[in-house]
């Protein structure tokens, strides 16, 4: 089992530019959230995906929306990039009742 | 709300010292509490995890005790090693919404 994995590992944007993040949850998991941990903070949770639908949002703009697929991969996106947006995105999948696992992470620069 | 409040750091102890990580919570439902480690340039993994009041979570020598009357889970470790170096999270979940509240985190350096 490869757990959840993301890519890519590192990515460098510039202001104004958009970004896709991908997710892949690990092995029978149907529920896929995102979080932005800036540098020296915890990880402060973006949306959250179930069935291919939002179910859940933190306090972030209409500039990041997300995407999950019939096979439960899902996808970040962020548009008009902001230095501020620079972070380490983390992905983290679970199922009904069990635990949510967290993926390496997407480490954003936007310059 | 919902929110965690965990000591601020650096942390920094020398090999086979006794560890604690004080963290608070307020919540407006009953959570489960968490603890996660995080080493330099990884993501999150689970250190260990407590459901409901007065149960004890435990793992690689670290415990942490889920106490309702002080909302608190304090993290405690007996012997730190060099290898406990990492950045510590304190967080609680919500059951039923499975979203996570990370406190800002408490870095640890063990010296030799």
């Amino acid at each position: 089992d490869a757990g959840v994995t993301q890519s890519p590992t590192h990515l460098i944007k510039t202001r104004g530019q958009q970004v896709t993040l991908r997710c892949s949850p690990k092995s029978g998991h149907d529920t896929v959230s995102w979080y932005q941990q800036a540098l020296g903070q915890g990880p402060q949770f973006i949306f959250q995906y179930y069935e291919e639908e939002e179910r859940q949002r933190g306090n972030f703009p209409d500039r990041f929306s997300g995407h999950q697929f019939p096979n439960y991969s899902s996808e970040l996106n962020v548009n008009a990039l902001l230095l501020g947006d620079s972070a380490l995105y983390l992905c983290a999948s679970s199922s009904v009742m069990n635990e949510q696992y967290f993926g390496p992470g997407t480490r954003l620069t936007v310059t | 709300g919902n929110s965690v409040t965990q000591m601020e750091g650096p942390v920094t102890l020398s090999e086979e010292a006794f560890l604690t990580i004080n963290c608070t919570y307020t919540a407006t439902g009953y959570p489960s509490l968490f603890w996660y480690v995080q080493y330099p340039g990884e993501g999150l993994q689970l250190l260990l995890k407590a459901t409901k009041a007065d149960d004890k979570g435990s793992n690689k020598g670290f415990e942490a005790t889920y106490r309702k009357e002080t909302t608190s889970f304090h993290l405690e470790k007996g012997s730190v090693q060099v290898s406990d170096s990492a950045v510590y999270f304190c967080a609680l979940m919500i059951y039923n919404f499975n979203k996570f509240y990370f406190g800002s985190g408490t870095k640890l350096n063990v010296k030799p």
